[in-house]
């Protein structure tokens, strides 16, 4: 079956601690998004990216960084420098000629 | 301004109503419009996609966009307890560019 997979789908982080969230795709699309959805907020933007080895800040990047080295893949660290990172991580890519976009199930990131 | 204003509710209604979801935005080069349904805990999935201006219909569902008012909208007929979720609205000028989200709509239908 065709989809997105994000792993793992619940995540403990210590604090100073960097952690890696991953996002994997076989539709074979071009771009891929990384969302923040904090309770009773909308969906916020960290980074994107349109095509592979090339990405793009959103609304919120400060203390997030991203790769994108394979066309399905695109992984998340949350870095100590991120303050405020528990929060619930959504993941999404989109086709070429079609602006859908279609979401994995998420990962719940808890700062212990 | 927000790009994108949807109204949060919550919005509760019975089993059997006809249901209004709305979202208005400001950026006129906007022209892909999409409504998400988000269960408790779960990643949002795709509901109703349409291009530019005019109506589709898809079973229960209706989606509407006037470009010329910048006001969307989603209708919800005979309205089912398992329609309780919260319903994002999204749209974009582009077609691999960012989307641009409101804050979603929590509905609750009860029976």
């Amino acid at each position: 079956d065709g989809g997105i997979t994000q792993s793992p789908k619940y995540l403990f982080r210590k604090e100073g601690q960097n952690v890696t969230l991953s996002c994997e795709q076989n539709l074979n699309h071009d771009a891929m998004y990384w969302y923040r959805q904090d309770p009773g907020q909308g969906l916020r933007l960290i980074y994107y990216s349109q095509i592979v080895n090339d990405f793009q800040k959103g609304d919120i990047a400060e203390g997030y960084s991203v790769s994108r080295e394979k066309k399905e893949s695109f992984p998340l660290t949350v870095t100590s420098a991120q303050k405020n990172p528990t929060a619930f991580y959504l993941c999404a890519s989109s086709g070429q000629g079609r602006d859908e976009a279609f979401f994995g199930q998420g990962t719940r990131l808890t700062v212990v | 301004q927000k790009e994108v204003e949807q109204d949060p509710g919550p919005l509760s209604v019975p089993e059997g109503a006809i249901v209004s979801l709305n979202c208005t935005y400001s950026n006129s080069a906007f022209q892909y419009f999409m409504w998400y349904r988000q269960y408790s805990r779960k990643g949002p999935e795709l509901l109703m996609y349409t291009y530019s201006s005019g109506n589709k219909e898809d079973g229960r569902f209706t989606a509407q966009v006037d470009k010329s008012s910048k006001y969307i909208s989603l209708f919800i007929r005979d309205s089912q307890p398992s329609d309780s979720a919260t319903y994002l609205c999204a749209m974009s000028g582009s077609t691999l560019g960012r989307l641009y989200f409101g804050r979603g709509t929590q509905l609750t239908v009860w029976p």
